[in-house]
């Protein structure tokens, strides 16, 4: 199974503050078809997870511009350029591109 | 507006089995792939299983292989969760989510339902 490692796994951050959350896997996240299947979620607290980003770097609707990411192959970053009181919650990386689908273990963005 | 409502969660017995249902709504659910995912108390998210549009192929974790079948109904626009031969490591809010064509993930989800394994 693919292993997703995510750091920090607690980020407190100053509001109006940059914050950002790395994923690393275990193997390269490339899939045959060319595409790397890597999304990243956000669960608010005691919220279901929500879609931020897909295939690495697209923004799903409705999110904030804030939020990007970026990467490639085994190393991938979600970076939310000023963070704001409604961005507290988990991080989680998503990968796809090989079943079992597999989480990173979540990073939790709390305010300073 | 899409919604997925999940039911079925309930206290249950080791060995026991529970069947868990997601109506979804708000999407032409017969052309989604679906999921389910599961969050034990306090910790993170663990993919259990996926099923194509058509319910013609199947995935699951390793975790509940032979124990737990996913299937739907796309004439009643439901997803559907059966658990057998469950264990207290099932222990977890159990959610339905849609997937996100060609895109490898899920975009919507519904609110969960929390299953207890517990003697």
């Amino acid at each position: 199974d693919i292993v997703l490692t995510q750091t920090p796994l607690s980020s407190p951050v100053t509001l109006g503050q940059p914050a950002s959350i790395s994923c690393r896997s275990s193997q390269s996240l490339v899939h045959s078809d060319g595409n790397t299947y890597l999304s990243w979620l956000q669960q608010r607290p005691g919220q279901p997870p929500r879609l931020l980003m897909y295939r690495i770097s697209n923004r799903f609707s409705g999110v904030p511009d804030r939020f990007s990411g970026s990467g490639a192959g085994t190393d991938f970053t979600l970076k939310i350029s000023r963070v704001e009181a409604e961005d507290v919650g988990v991080y989680y990386c998503m990968q796809a591109t090989q079943f079992p689908r597999t989480f990173g273990q979540g990073t939790k963005v709390e305010i300073k | 507006e899409v919604q997925m409502l999940e039911s079925g969660g309930d206290l249950v017995q080791p060995g026991g089995s529970l069947r868990l249902s997601c109506a979804a709504s708000g999407f032409t659910f017969a052309t989604y792939a679906m999921s389910w995912v599961r969050q034990s108390p306090g910790k993170g998210l663990e993919w259990v299983s996926s099923i194509t549009y058509s319910g013609e192929t199947t995935y699951y974790a390793d975790s509940v292989k032979g124990r737990f079948t996913i299937s739907r109904d796309n004439s009643k626009d439901t997803l559907f969760l059966q658990m057998n031969s469950l264990r207290a490591e099932d222990t977890a809010v159990y959610y339905c989510a849609k997937d996100l064509p060609t895109a490898g993930t899920t975009d919507y989800w519904g609110q969960g339902t929390p299953v207890t394994v517990s003697s």
